[in-house]
C-alpha cells in the first residue's frame, strides 16, 4: 500500500513570494489533515478535510493561507504571501475517517525556508 | 493551558532502562490517545493507540490511560539508542473529529 505522498520536499522563497504545497494521501481514505510543525513544536492543525468538505480550519490564517480538496483525493496548500514565521515543515496526513478511531498516516514533509 | 501537555524534557535514559513519558490532556469527552515518534528530520509515525482504562502492552511499549486523572503515559522497557526520537502524545474528539498533538518530548537512550 502506497503512503501519503508530498511534493516538494524541500522549498526555499523570499519572504511576499507565493508558494504550494501538493498532498496525495492514502488511497480509499475520506480524511485528509495539513499540519504545520515548527522547530520544537509539536504538528498544529492547519485545515482538516473529509473527502472535499472542511472538518476544521479554525487555526488557518486565511488573510495568506489557502487549501484546496476539489476531487476530495488530493489537496494543494498556499501560501501567499509568506512570511519569514512561515518556515516550518508542513505536514499532510491521512486517515479513513475524521470520526472514527483510526490512526493518522504522515507523508515526509515539505520543509519550508522563508528568507 | 495547552489542550494537551507533555513533559518538557529532554529525557535522558542509560540503554536497558525504563523511560516513562507522560501526557496531560484538558477536553474530557476525547476518547482516542495515540502515541507518534518522530526522528529528527522525520515524520511522525505510530506506535501505540488506546481508547480504554488501564494498560496496553506492545512488545516494550506500554501505553497507560486514566481518563478521570486525563492522563495517559508510555512506557518503553529496556530502552535501547533506537529509541532517542522525540514521542508526541495526539488526543482524539471523535465527535468532533479532532485531534491535537502535544508539543513532544525528546527522549536520548545513552549506550
Amino acid at each position: 500500500e502506497a503512503g501519503v505522498a508530498q511534493s516538494p520536499r524541500y522549498k526555499i522563497i523570499e519572504k511576499r513570494q507565493s508558494v504550494a504545497f501538493w498532498c496525495n494521501p492514502i488511497s480509499g481514505h475520506a480524511t485528509l489533515y495539513w499540519y504545520q510543525q515548527i522547530l520544537g513544536q509539536g504538528p498544529k492543525l492547519l485545515i482538516q478535510f473529509q473527502n472535499n468538505g472542511v472538518v476544521d480550519d479554525s487555526q488557518l490564517p486565511k488573510d495568506r493561507f489557502s487549501a484546496e480538496r476539489l476531487k476530495g483525493v488530493d489537496s494543494t496548500l498556499k501560501i501567499q504571501p509568506a512570511k519569514l514565521e512561515d518556515s516550518a515543515v508542513y505536514l499532510c496526513a491521512s486517515s479513513l475517517d475524521s470520526f472514527g478511531t483510526d490512526t493518522q498516516y504522515f507523508g515526509p514533509g515539505t520543509r519550508l525556508t522563508v528568507l | 493551558q495547552k489542550e494537551v501537555e507533555q513533559n518538557s524534557g529532554p529525557l535522558s535514559v542509560p540503554e536497558g532502562a525504563i523511560a516513562s513519558l507522560n501526557c496531560t490532556y484538558s477536553d474530557r469527552v476525547s476518547q482516542s490517545f495515540f502515541w507518534y515518534r518522530q526522528y529528527s528530520g522525520k515524520s511522525p509515525e505510530l506506535i501505540m493507540s488506546i481508547y480504554s482504562n488501564g494498560d496496553k502492552e506492545d512488545g516494550r511499549f506500554t501505553a497507560q490511560l486514566n481518563k478521570a486523572s486525563q492522563y495517559v503515559s508510555l512506557l518503553i522497557r529496556d530502552s535501547q539508542p533506537s529509541d532517542s526520537a522525540t514521542y508526541l502524545c495526539a488526543v482524539k474528539n471523535t465527535n468532533a473529529g479532532k485531534s491535537t498533538f502535544g508539543d513532544g518530548t525528546t527522549l536520548t537512550v545513552k549506550p
